[in-house]
């Protein structure tokens, strides 16, 4: 384990469902991200989140929400999801925001029906 | 923005050659590039990284050397082991987030 914990592992949803991503770390790190990585695709950025405050979003649809209640975990609200969000969405952690060193969880792998 | 560009999408090697990866980078500006390697059902690992300072860094079997000229950098692996088997992915940073390319599956077959 590396110290970042993301739950659950796996998630299969229908396209009217809600559901959430969780993660979380205690290792005193202060910045919290995710990523969506699908197959031979790079790694996209989605948030970014330093001292609990959004400070970043790339353009990803309303349809992903994120909400950081304290510096240790990171949620990711999904509803109305499409197919094509199929994917495995990580979260990553870093000692700052200007800290390049990136520790990333599992993953939930997501499938959307 | 910055786009990294990586080669080769696979790569099979027997147990105990060398393995080499090669990345592209477009932005002058970035100065800090990590290597990380994912295990199957795994998030990817931080394994090495170099700063635009240095042309070379090595960490037992593993090295990462870098043209910043050229705007290239590699990951070699000597001596790989099965265990090397994963999916490799480079990443470059300059002022912004980091830009990942798309990944590496080594083989390593015994």
């Amino acid at each position: 384990e590396t110290g970042v914990t993301q739950t659950p592992r796996h998630l299969v949803m229908g396209m009217t469902n809600k559901k959430s991503l969780k993660c979380e770390q205690h290792l005193g790190h202060n910045a919290m991200y995710w990523y969506k990585q699908s197959a031979k695709k790079p790694l996209e950025l989605m948030f970014v989140y330093n001292f609990k405050e959004q400070t970043e979003n790339n353009s990803v649809p309303s349809r992903f929400s994120p909400e950081c209640p304290n510096s240790s975990h990171l949620f990711l609200h999904l509803h109305t999801l499409q197919p094509e969000d199929s994917a495995l969405y990580l979260c990553a952690s870093s000692q700052g925001r200007e800290t390049e060193k990136l520790l990333f969880g599992s993953g939930t792998q997501l499938s959307v029906l | 923005g910055e786009n990294v560009e990586q080669h080769p999408s696979t790569l099979s090697v027997q147990e105990g050659d060398s393995a080499v990866i090669k990345c592209t980078y477009s932005d002058s500006a970035s100065n800090y590039f990590p290597w990380y390697k994912q295990e199957l059902g795994k998030g990817p690992q931080l394994i090495i990284d170099i700063r635009s300072n240095v042309g070379e860094k090595k960490d037992q079997r593993i090295a990462v050397t870098l043209n910043k000229t050229a705007k290239h950098f590699s990951l070699h692996i000597t001596e790989t082991q099965p265990e090397d088997s994963a999916v490799y992915f480079c990443a470059a940073k300059g002022y912004s987030t980091l830009t990942f390319g798309k990944g590496t599956m080594l083989l390593v077959s015994p």
